[in-house]
């Protein structure tokens, strides 16, 4: 079946603009996460769905970031007034239920803001 | 919270030689680990994972051990070859997510 997908692959903004990344889940998945992966660095989590709601923004870097999610499915997360350092790839993945699951990984989306 | 720590950061072996990746957690009520692969410029990939009823899981060339009382669990991956290289990460379970630790990039020499 198909894979979690996201879109787009690569997206290059001016500082101050804002974006948006999508992420497709895995059909049936209720659980979603999103994460940010600087060069080279780690994965760094940011919010995580259980079915449409969001238990846990946490990872959430400031106000300037949000997610939402709908019919339990597509999930979108929205940068507001872009700084340099967001620049990053922004993976999504999903799994059947969260926690103790195995997490399917996107192939991410590499945001550069110049 | 739950605090993932990872060593080495970089590990460099001949080809045919076993690599060793070593991680720590913090929080004693995590019951998932797994271990992923992502290889450069790819998405993270899971090769293997052990819940915490076992104490070592092998699969092919890779094996998991994991020490519940230390609170540490390593992978190993035995006759390397260079499709091995790539980046390794480590993760625990914390209630509805995971915390990765900081990674490994393997690098295994022809």
């Amino acid at each position: 079946g198909a894979g979690v997908s996201q879109s787009p692959s690569n997206k290059v903004t001016e500082k101050g603009k804002d974006v948006e990344l999508r992420c497709d889940p895995i059909s049936g998945h209720t659980a979603l996460y999103w994460y940010r992966q600087s060069l080279g660095q780690g994965l760094e989590f940011l919010i995580y769905f259980q079915g449409n709601s969001a238990p846990d923004k946490s990872g959430l870097p400031s106000d300037r970031f949000s997610a939402e999610r709908t019919g339990g499915s597509v999930s979108t997360l929205t940068i507001q007034r872009t700084q340099q350092e967001d620049s990053a790839v922004y993976l999504c993945a999903s799994s059947p239920q969260g926690g103790r699951d195995e997490q399917y990984f996107g192939p991410g989306t590499r945001l550069t803001v110049t | 919270g739950e605090n993932v720590e990872q060593h080495p950061s970089t590990l460099s072996v001949q080809e045919g030689d076993s690599a060793v990746i070593k991680c720590t957690y913090s929080d004693s009520a995590s019951n998932y680990f797994p271990w992923y692969k992502q290889e450069l410029g790819k998405r993270p990939q899971l090769i293997i994972d052990i819940r915490s009823n076992v104490g070592e899981k092998k699969d092919q060339r890779i094996a998991v051990t994991l020490n519940k009382t230390a609170k540490h669990f390593s992978l190993h991956i035995t006759e390397t070859q260079p499709e091995d290289s790539a980046v390794y990460f480590c993760a625990a379970d914390s209630s509805y997510k995971l915390i990765f630790g900081s990674g490994t990039r393997l690098l295994v020499r022809p």
